[in-house]
């Protein structure tokens, strides 16, 4: 069964300082793996994709994630953080084309101290 | 850039009430899903429409939700007798289908059943 599994539920980081977001996944064929962003209040924002090719993806807001499938995983990055950044971040993994129903992690909430 | 849009953002109802969540997915998408999350819980699947059917659902979309495609522009989820378990915020998304189309979602109504 897909799973996808973020083994920290809260993590708190002082402003300027790196960020790394873990995310692990289970799939059965070629996963495409998607982080969002959920600001409070607000809906899903799609920081980046990972379809195929380059395995160090870019997005947007200077994040940036790496696929390592010999360790299903994506984890997220971030060289220096902004006190807009805290918000909570999700991991996720579909299918390819059409039907590409989306299942979720938990959730990892960022806070950020001055 | 194109949204999806949803609309009402929040909304009350009481028990055993009906209710319907209107989304406005992006104009040239052409397959639409709602999603769910429960507060402090992960987002959620609920169904995927394509071509004016369902083309899957999830256990949690029973015969109390339906979805519907009225005319050419809106999708709406309707929940015919609302539970207390049903509060949560409910997310509409859209995608083209085609390769490398990621989802683009709304920024959610969210639904309080007292």
């Amino acid at each position: 069964a897909q799973s996808v599994t973020q083994p920290d539920i809260h993590i708190t980081v002082s402003e300027g300082a790196s960020l790394e977001l873990r995310c692990n996944y289970s799939y059965g064929a070629t996963p495409y793996l998607f982080w969002y962003v959920q600001s409070p209040g607000q809906g899903l924002q799609l920081l980046l994709k990972y379809f195929s090719g380059d395995t160090l993806v870019q997005g947007i807001k200077g994040f940036e994630a790496e696929f390592k499938r010999s360790q299903s995983s994506f984890n997220l990055r971030k060289p220096s953080v902004h006190w807009s950044d805290a918000a909570e971040y999700f991991c996720a993994v579909g299918g390819s084309t059409g039907a590409q129903k989306l299942v979720f992690g938990q959730g990892t909430r960022l806070t950020i101290n001055p | 850039e194109p949204e999806v849009t949803q609309t009402p953002s929040h909304q009350v109802t009481q028990m055993g009430q009906e209710v319907i969540l209107r989304c406005v997915p992006i104009s040239n998408h052409l397959y639409f899903y709602w999603y769910r999350q429960i507060l402090g819980q992960k987002v959620e699947f609920l169904v995927s429409f394509y071509n004016n059917e369902i083309s899957e659902k999830s256990e949690i979309f029973d015969d109390q939700f339906s979805v519907e495609r009225p005319d050419g522009s809106n999708f709406t989820l309707k929940i015919r007798s609302t539970k207390l378990e049903d509060s949560a915020m409910y997310f509409c998304a859209s995608t083209s289908g085609q390769r490398n189309s990621p989802l683009h979602f709304g920024n959610g109504t969210r639904l309080t059943v007292t």
